[in-house]
């Protein structure tokens, strides 16, 4: 079965800091890989996905993530964060052979200090 | 083009009472999903569809039921509300990998 684990429940980050959350899968084939964030109040937005192909993807408001199959992961990275990046972030792993559905991680809510 | 629509928006249950929250989506889409979110849980798959007429049991099913009669709608229900349900509810829908998501409910039982 398929599972995700974020290992960060929170972290704090201060303004024009990088930023990696971090992200581990579990599943037996080579996965669809997603980070999401939420706003306060807000449903989820997709920032990008992994398919297949190159390994570091590049996704919406500057951020980036890099598959690494050896390690069973897919962390989450920005070089410089803005103060309106804070919110919570999911990461998922899906399959088109489980009828396309999400297995979402806990989330990490990233709070940003000016 | 509005998306994926939830109603309502906020409910307020006793233990005991029924509901049913509506997840309309405009995209043609044949997957549907529910899905509810609690702190420092994520999101839990509570049921699917992968077209109209179909449904299929997520992580955690039990106490809800779905219907999906139309390709647009993916109905869920609550036939005996109890507090463990009290939750923010979302639905998705999506044509391949990228969900789209609704707004949330939020639902509370007392």
């Amino acid at each position: 079965a398929q599972s995700v684990t974020q290992p960060d429940i929170h972290i704090t980050v201060s303004e024009g800091a990088s930023l990696e959350l971090r992200c581990n899968y579990s599943y037996g084939a080579t996965p669809y890989l997603f980070w999401y964030v939420q706003s306060p109040g807000q449903g989820l937005q997709l920032l990008l996905k992994y398919f297949s192909g190159d390994t570091l993807v590049q996704g919406i408001k500057g951020f980036e993530a890099e598959f690494k199959r050896s390690q069973s992961s897919f962390n989450l990275r920005k070089p410089s964060v803005h103060w309106s990046d804070a919110a919570e972030y999911f990461c998922a792993v899906g399959a088109l052979e489980y009828g396309n559905k999400l297995v979402f991680g806990a989330g990490t809510i990233l709070r940003v200090k000016s | 083009n509005a998306g994926v629509t939830q109603t309502p928006k906020f409910r307020v249950l006793k233990t005991g009472q029924s509901m049913t929250l509506l997840c309309a989506q405009d995209m043609n889409h044949e997957y549907m999903y529910w899905y509810r979110q609690d702190p420092g849980m994520g999101l839990r798959l509570i049921h699917y569809s992968v077209g109209e007429g179909t449904t299929a049991k997520g992580e955690v099913p039990d106490g809800y039921n779905v219907s999906r009669l139309k390709k647009q709608n993916f109905l869920l229900g609550l036939e005996s509300a109890a507090p463990s349900q009290t939750s923010v509810y979302f639905c998705a829908s999506t044509d391949d990998e990228k969900l789209f998501f609704g707004s949330g409910t939020q639902l509370s039982v007392l």
